[in-house]
């Protein structure tokens, strides 16, 4: 158990819907990153928050949003879905901002999303 | 911008025989971390590299960042079944977004 928490476990919704995943970091993480794994594909970086502020965008859609609230757990936004936004939703959290620093991922156990 | 590659996408070995997978990075890198994602299961951190020509080992495992700093290597010595699973690099350079590798998938036969 990496102590952080992803809920749902699982999704299903149809096209042109919108969902909320959440994310609660370990205790004392100020940083919080997600991460999309399509079937049988890589980790793709979504965007990273610290301590309330976005830090790190990477290949996140503009139907796609985050947000990281004062007690530090997280929520991503997906809308306007479609069949491609199926996928396993990662959320990580890091006691650190910055790349660099000793800066180990404790990833969570995810979110699968089937979009219909 | 960045890209991480990583060989062989897949590898099937039999138990007991040794196996390396090799990440490779488009541009030099601060550090580099591994992660291990067993089937069904999330990401876990294994190791990160930071020096120049740094090897580490744990039990196994054995973990190398290249002098350039541009390559890292993960080599098991006799694998085990408890082995499967998907191994990620991701590297990075200070202040900036890090990239994972694509992975390579690794089936023991046992």
């Amino acid at each position: 158990d990496s102590g952080v928490t992803q809920t749902p476990k699982h999704l299903i919704t149809a096209t042109g819907q919108r969902v909320t995943l959440r994310c609660s970091p370990r205790s004392g993480d100020l940083s919080v990153y997600w991460y999309q794994q399509s079937l049988d594909q890589g980790l793709q970086f979504l965007i990273q928050y610290y301590n309330g502020e976005e830090r790190a965008k990477g290949n996140i859609l503009e139907r796609f949003s985050a947000q990281q609230f004062p007690d530090l757990h997280s929520e991503l936004n997906l809308s306007s879905l479609e069949l491609g936004d199926s996928a396993l939703y990662f959320c990580a959290s890091s006691p650190v901002s910055v790349w660099g620093d000793y800066n180990e991922q404790f990833f969570g156990p995810g979110t699968r999303l089937t979009v219909l | 911008g960045q890209q991480v590659m990583q060989i062989p996408q897949y590898q099937h070995v039999q138990e007991g025989e040794d196996f390396t997978t090799y990440c490779n990075s488009s541009t030099t890198l601060s550090n580099i971390q591994w992660y291990k994602q067993r089937p069904g299961g999330h990401p876990v951190f294994l190791i990160q590299l930071v020096k120049s020509g740094e090897v580490k080992k744990q039990k196994r495992l054995t973990f190398q960042f290249g002098e350039a700093k541009k390559n890292s290597s993960l080599h098991i010595t006799a694998t085990q079944t408890t082995d499967v699973g998907t191994y990620f690099c991701a590297g990075g350079n200070y202040g900036q977004n890090f990239v994972f590798g694509p992975g390579t998938r690794l089936s023991v036969l046992p």
